[in-house]
């Protein structure tokens, strides 16, 4: 049973245009949530987070929201940029489980001219 | 050298030999953490350990055995391994496994690509 979904394989977006990457998750009891970049031939890399006590965060371009009633969030990137192309992972963490991060199978951003 | 780094990048075995992957963390943090992440599906997580004790061995077959001499060194030792186990493997590090402040971010490594023949 897959407790983080990112059920958009794949998004393509305009350059300068707002990229909306969406995360679903099926535990209640996850109360911190991350994004990661992944460039191709490279591990994943930290972007932005979000504590369950917080509804929004924002870092330069990019925003994460979180809705916990509808064990939902989002990562907002915008204005989207050609280097911004790369797959992202949703994952998400439990305090009591402390070690362990979930994450989803990740959507492929393409930013095009 | 910064950051979490793991060699080889790039390993092809066969199914009778013994390898080793390693991963290296220059960030001071006392966690460390091994992945698989296999096409199309999440990363998984393998192993952690914290303060160089294993905590978590999540169900891995003993044909992979992870080794962690200190908090900033880690090693999967392979042998005997299947074609199913050809994969990308990530080593991954954070402060602590604490669930405090700080301590939430794991910071990867490039990972190995591992084909089993």
């Amino acid at each position: 049973d897959q407790q983080v979904k990112q059920n958009s394989p794949s998004l393509s977006v305009q350059e300068g245009r707002i990229s909306i990457l969406n995360c679903d998750y099926t535990n209640s009891m996850f109360d911190y949530f991350l994004w990661y970049k992944k460039y191709p031939a490279e591990g994943p890399t930290f972007l932005i987070s979000i504590s369950s006590i917080k509804d929004k965060n924002e870092d330069g371009r990019f925003t994460v929201f979180l809705n916990k009633s509808a064990k939902h969030l989002s990562l907002h990137i915008v204005p989207s940029q050609p280097g911004d192309s790369a797959v992202y992972f949703c994952a998400a963490r439990n305090t009591g489980t402390a070690s362990k991060l979930t994450f989803g199978t990740g959507t492929r951003l393409q930013v095009t001219l | 050298e910064t950051g979490v780094t793991q060699t080889p990048r790039h390993l092809v075995m066969g199914m009778t030999n013994k390898k080793s992957l390693k991963c290296e963390q220059h960030l001071g943090h006392n966690a460390m953490y091994w992945y698989k992440q296999s096409a199309k599906k999440p990363l998984e997580l393998m192993f952690v350990y914290n303060f160089k004790e294993q905590t978590e061995n999540n169900s891995v077959p003993s044909r992979f055995s992870p080794e962690c001499p200190n908090s900033s060194h880690l090693f999967l030792h392979l042998h005997t391994l299947q074609p199913e186990d050809s994969a990308l493997y990530l080593c991954a590090s954070s402060q602590d496994t604490s669930g405090g402040a700080g301590s939430e971010t794991q910071y990867f490594g490039p990972g190995t690509r591992l084909l089993v023949l």
